[in-house]
């Protein structure tokens, strides 16, 4: 079975500043990957999702990009930070293709703007 | 435009109580739906759902899906203390796999 690691786990940073979250997969090749953030109490809203190496589609307009340089590595990225990128981010990890599979996903990112 | 609505959106029980959570959708190329568990970090998978009137079942969870009506109940029966998180639904859409979650329904059960 698929296994999602993220990294790190928490994350206090200034606004203006740039940031990098990584993610990772193993246990499967060629997976779709997602990024999702929820805010407190609320649900996930889909960031980005990408079905290959250097495919990216973006969900919602925001202040974030992402990147695929490899099969199981994902990177949400921001060159500079606004107090509304706090939230949690989660990656996650689906069949590829047409598939019926569920998404499993990483520990996640709490991310502080201040 | 897609969506999936849960309801209720928080509920407290006692244990040993039965709970019902209602998913209902309206989403364009349906495909699956799913629920999930979240205790104050990542979701956990509990059920995937494709196929009207199919009942999946792990231990005192259950769960069915109605693709006529466009809707999901998730099921729990002797409620205990552990039971307590948030509950997520959400409907895969198209062919990318990409899910569409409710805002989530809060359980909390009390000793």
């Amino acid at each position: 079975s698929q296994t999602i690691h993220q990294w790190p786990a928490t994350l206090v940073q200034p606004v203006g500043s740039p940031l990098s979250l990584e993610c990772t997969v193993e246990g499967t090749s060629n997976p779709n990957l997602y990024w999702y953030r929820q805010a407190a109490g609320r649900g996930l809203q889909l960031l980005f999702y990408s079905v290959g190496i250097g495919q990216i589609s973006s969900e919602v307009p925001q202040n974030l990009s992402a990147s695929r340089p490899q099969d199981r590595q994902f990177i949400l990225s921001s060159k500079k930070l606004l107090l509304s990128d706090s939230g949690f981010y989660l990656c996650a990890g689906g069949g590829g293709g047409a598939s019926y599979n569920e998404q499993f996903f990483g520990p996640g990112t709490r991310l502080t703007v201040l | 435009e897609d969506k999936v609505v849960q309801s209720p959106l928080s509920l407290v029980v006692h244990e040993g109580d039965t709970v019902t959570l209602n998913c209902s959708y309206e989403v364009t190329n349906f495909r699956s739906l799913l629920w999930y568990k979240q205790e104050k970090k990542a979701p956990t998978f509990l059920f995937m759902l494709t196929s009207s009137g199919i009942e999946k079942k792990s231990g005192r969870l259950s769960s069915i899906l109605d693709k006529k009506e466009l809707f999901s109940i998730l099921n729990i029966t002797a409620t205990q203390t552990g039971d307590s998180a948030v509950y997520l639904c959400a409907v895969s859409s198209s062919n990318t796999g990409k899910l569409i979650f409710g805002q989530g329904t809060t359980l909390q059960v009390k000793p």
